[in-house]
C-alpha cells in the first residue's frame, strides 16, 4: 500500500533562518507531488506541485522554493525565513492523470 | 479561473442536528468534486466523490449531489456527532491540474 511520511510534525524557527520540509511517499512511482500551506482564515494554499523529478511548477510567488531530487522526494524550503512563513504545511501525492490526492498529517512552522 | 467557494464558518450545531454546508464550483469543463475533512491537528482525508452530474458521493452518513445546472455540491448529514468536528473542504479537478480547494469550513458539535 501507499504510504506519505511528512516531516517534522512541529517546527520553531527564527526569522531569517532557513527551512527544509521533507515529504516522501513510498508504494507507488512517478506521483505527482503537492505542497499546500494552510495560513489561520486563508484555507489551503497550493504553493507548488511537480509531476516528475526535477519539475516544480510555482503557483504562488514567494521566498519559498521546492525540489524534487528523487522521485519520491518533494522538499520545501526557504533561504530566510518570514513570520508571514508561519502555517501549517501539507505534502499530498496523486497518481499521474487522477484527481484524488492524498495528504500527509502536515508541519506546524511557526516562525518567532 | 477555476474557483470553489464555501459558505463560511464556524458553523456550530448540537448533537444530532441535520448539516448542510454550501459549496458552489466555477463551471468550467465538467470537473470532477470532492469533500475533504480534516480533523484537529492532522491532513486531510477524503471524504467523498462525484465525477458527473447527478452522481450522489457518500461516507460515514455524510452526502453530496453533483448539481450541474446549480454549479453546486452541497455536504449533508442528517445527525451529526461529536466527533464529526473537523475542517471540510470542497475541492474541484479538471483536466491534468491540481486539485482547487474552497476556504474549508470549521465545523463543532457540542453534546
Amino acid at each position: 500500500s501507499q504510504t506519505i511520511h511528512q516531516w517534522p510534525a512541529t517546527l520553531v524557527q527564527p526569522v531569517g533562518s532557513p527551512l527544509s520540509l521533507e515529504c516522501t511517499v513510498e508504494g507507488t512511482s512517478n506521483p505527482n507531488l503537492y505542497w499546500y500551506r494552510q495560513a489561520a482564515g486563508r484555507g489551503l494554499q497550493l504553493l507548488f506541485y511537480s509531476v516528475g523529478i526535477g519539475q516544480i511548477s510555482s503557483e504562488v510567488p514567494q521566498n519559498l522554493s521546492a525540489s524534487r531530487p528523487q522521485d519520491r522526494q518533494f522538499i520545501l524550503s526557504s533561504k530566510k525565513l518570514l513570520l508571514s512563513d508561519s502555517g501549517f504545511y501539507l505534502c499530498a501525492w496523486s497518481y499521474q492523470g487522477r484527481a484524488e490526492a492524498f495528504f500527509g498529517q502536515g508541519t506546524r512552522l511557526t516562525v518567532v | 479561473g477555476d474557483s470553489v467557494t464555501q459558505m463560511e464558518g464556524p458553523v456550530t450545531l448540537s448533537e444530532e442536528a441535520f448539516l448542510t454546508i454550501n459549496c458552489t464550483y466555477t463551471a468550467t469543463g465538467y470537473p470532477s468534486l470532492f469533500w475533504y475533512v480534516q480533523y484537529p491537528g492532522e491532513g486531510l482525508q477524503l471524504l467523498l466523490k462525484a465525477t458527473k452530474a447527478d452522481d450522489k458521493g457518500s461516507n460515514k452518513g455524510f452526502e453530496a449531489t453533483y448539481r450541474k445546472e446549480t454549479t453546486s455540491f452541497h455536504l449533508e448529514k442528517g445527525s451529526v456527532q461529536v466527533s464529526d468536528s473537523a475542517v471540510y473542504f470542497c475541492a474541484r479537478y479538471s483536466g491534468n491540474t491540481p486539485l482547487v480547494f474552497g476556504k474549508g469550513t470549521r465545523l463543532s458539535v457540542i453534546a
